[in-house]
């Protein structure tokens, strides 16, 4: 089965502060790759999402980032956090497995603390 | 509105009721799946239905049941046989299970067992 890490379970940071979250999976064939995000109080929604191409990508309120296949890391990253990026984030993946098409395999979580 | 549903947003129960988690769909979605998240744990899949009719045992299936009847709802019973069922339920949908395909989430179901 695929298994999906997130190494930092709790991250503070000050406004303006640079923020990497990494991810590492697993699984050694095609992959897609997700990062969600859960605001206090909100529904889970996509930030991003690789599925081919650059392996640099951008998605919404700034953030970013990079597909490694050679390290199976998807990290997350944006140049400057704000006090309203305080949430959970999720690193999520699926493959082209038949057996599972379709499923998503999710990280345990990083809790992201933004000080303003 | 198009989006996913889920009813009630707290739900409370004794120890050894059976309780069932309602998810609608106006999305048009095939597949549709239920998470549990706990703290710390990230999201476990339970469930998932890629068809009407049709559902698959996710990683943690055992103490709860469903259906899939219709195409927009997925309704996930928890029985009196799960353990430790206090958490919160997540429901999504996608379109039919292809792995180029986005999960879009319901906003959750908070069940205590009391």
């Amino acid at each position: 089965a695929q298994s999906v890490s997130q190494h930092n379970h709790h991250v503070i940071l000050s406004e303006a502060a640079s923020l990497e979250l990494g991810c590492n999976y697993s699984y050694g064939g095609t992959v897609n790759l997700f990062w969600y995000v859960q605001y206090p109080g909100q529904h889970l929604q996509l930030l991003l999402k690789y599925f081919s191409g650059d392996p640099l990508v951008k998605g919404i309120k700034g953030f970013e980032a990079e597909f490694i296949k050679s390290k199976f890391s998807f990290n997350l990253r944006k140049p400057s956090v704000q006090w309203s990026d305080t949430a959970e984030y999720f690193c999520a993946v699926n493959d082209d497995r038949g057996s599972t098409l379709g499923r998503l395999y999710f990280g345990r979580g990083t809790q992201l603390t933004v000080w303003p | 509105d198009g989006g996913i549903t889920q009813s009630p947003k707290y739900l409370f129960r004794k120890e050894g009721q059976n309780v069932t988690l309602s998810c609608e769909q106006n999305l048009n979605h095939d597949a549709m799946y239920w998470y549990r998240q706990d703290p710390g744990q990230g999201l476990r899949l339970i469930y998932y239905s890629q068809i009407v009719n049709d559902f698959q045992k996710g990683d943690i299936a055992e103490g709860y049941s469903v259906s899939r009847e219709k195409k927009e709802s997925f309704p996930l019973t928890v029985t009196s046989a799960q353990k430790n069922p206090t958490a919160f339920y997540l429901c999504a949908s996608s379109w039919t299970g292809s792995r180029y395909n986005e999960q879009f989430f319901g906003p959750g179901t908070r069940l205590t067992v009391l």
